[in-house]
């Protein structure tokens, strides 16, 4: 159903440690966005990358950084993790200005 | 922040019933996105309208866009067990993010 994978699909960590969540853009999309969803809520727009270079950023601490790779791969890597940033993130590719986006199935972080 | 806001929260119907989700939004757009979540995984893209159209089908899904009231709705015909998930708006304003409502929680009962 989805061209995009993320890894690993399920990660505990604790309070003050760094993580690295990475992604597989669905092959020849140049566009990776990632996205924080709490239980319950819908999802928020962490930033999105476009040919390497970030393209957009939502309200996010600099705490929260990414990078996009040449083969579109994508990481999304948070600093100093805090109880609050358990959630669900997930990674969704596009073509530029094309429709839609494709959704990998996400990384459930869990910080205790 | 939240963009758009889903109406009803949560809605349970019979299979065969057809199923109405409404969403609200607060700024100006270039288009509108649903999208359906199956048990807090993935998000599945379900359908795009932009803003200068009005109406749009799906096979079994019709969705409808008022730019002047910054509204939108989605119907699921004929619905299937199969289509019990969460269901998201989501709108593009300058094609460099989505903005998520809160969702509706959709129960189809066999």
């Amino acid at each position: 159903e989805t061209g995009v994978t993320q890894s690993p699909t399920h990660l505990i960590k604790t309070r003050g440690q760094q993580v690295t969540l990475r992604c597989s853009s669905q092959s020849g999309h140049n566009t990776v966005s990632w996205y924080q969803q709490a239980l319950g809520q819908g999802p928020q727009f962490i930033f999105q990358y476009y040919r390497e270079e970030e393209n957009g950023r939502g309200n996010f601490p600099p705490r929260f950084s990414g990078l996009q790779f040449p083969n579109y791969s994508s990481e999304l890597n948070v600093n100093a993790l805090e109880l609050d940033d358990s959630a669900l993130y997930l990674c969704a590719s596009s073509y530029r200005d094309r429709d839609g986006y494709t959704f990998g199935s996400g990384t459930r972080l869990t910080v205790v | 922040s939240q963009q758009g806001e889903e109406d009803p929260q949560a809605l349970s119907i019979q299979e065969g019933e057809n199923a109405t989700m409404n969403c609200s939004y607060k700024t100006s757009i270039n288009n509108l996105q649903w999208y359906r979540q199956n048990s807090g995984r993935g998000l599945v893209h379900l359908i795009l309208i932009r803003s200068n159209e009005r109406e749009k089908h799906s096979g079994r899904l019709r969705v409808t866009l008022d730019t002047s009231k910054k509204s939108s709705s989605l119907l699921i015909t004929a619905s299937r067990a199969a289509d019990t998930a969460s269901y998201f708006c989501a709108t593009d304003e300058r094609g460099d993010k989505l903005i998520f409502g809160t969702g509706t929680r959709l129960q189809v009962f066999p």
